[in-house]
């Protein structure tokens, strides 16, 4: 089984219009977290946002926040006020387990093309 | 703001032939990893590194993989016989102290061809 699935392989948005990106992930372990890193054009992996399994709250970063619903296993990164600079491929990824070291399990993640 | 670099950006080399691939983390980073990207397919791990030796590694960091820290700053990815199917985007990751909340911070990428 997937551990983490985004099943969108393609978004568009509007410029100034908002964008959610789903992402489900599978997990049996209590401690866990969830990460969204954009991948523009030029290849690189820039780190959006991050969300604890245990965290209370949903995280916020800026124009990016992250739609944590923990009972039906699901991390969506919401992106308000989208910017052409905003195309890119995003992917979710996650991280079992306490440590900080544990490898990083990433979907196969979505294309999102913003237009003027 | 700091941030992880790497060398080459680009590397083109023959199949059967060995290549380095080069990395320098954040400085205060302890836990270093690769991971690579086959063109148009998602992010794979390859191996975690800390204290000097491998932590945890991938099926696919096989017998041809290894890494190093060199010196103080460089971490190095070595592939001793290139196939074509290694042709990928490889990136160097480093993350600070092994908190639960950590964040791995990726490099730019080397874009590996193998003819």
């Amino acid at each position: 089984a997937q551990k983490i699935t985004q099943t969108q392989p393609g978004m568009f948005v509007q410029e100034k219009e908002a964008v959610t990106l789903d992402c489900t992930y599978d997990t049996s372990d209590p401690s866990y977290g969830l990460f969204w890193y954009k991948q523009p054009s030029s290849g690189e992996m820039i780190f959006l946002i991050y969300q604890g399994s245990y965290d209370q709250q949903n995280a916020t970063e800026g124009r990016y926040s992250l739609n944590f619903q923990k009972a039906r296993k699901s991390a969506n990164l919401v992106i308000s006020a989208s910017q052409l600079g905003d195309s890119a491929m995003y992917f979710c990824a996650m991280r079992e387990g306490d440590s900080g070291y544990s490898t990083l399990t990433f979907g196969k993640g979505t294309m999102l093309l913003v237009s003027p | 703001e700091p941030e992880v670099t790497q060398t080459p950006s680009h590397q083109v080399t023959q199949m059967g032939q060995e290549v380095i691939l080069r990395c320098v983390p954040i400085s205060n980073h302890l836990y270093f990893y690769w991971y690579r990207q086959i063109l148009g397919q998602k992010v794979e791990f390859l191996v975690s590194f800390y204290n000097n030796e491998i932590s945890e590694k991938s099926e696919i960091f096989d017998d041809q993989f290894s890494v190093e820290r060199p010196d103080g700053s460089n971490f190095t990815l070595k592939i001793r016989s290139t196939k074509l199917e290694d042709s990928a985007m490889y990136f160097c990751a480093s993350s600070s102290g092994g908190e639960r909340t950590d964040t791995q911070y990726f490099g730019p990428g080397t874009r590996l061809t193998v003819l």
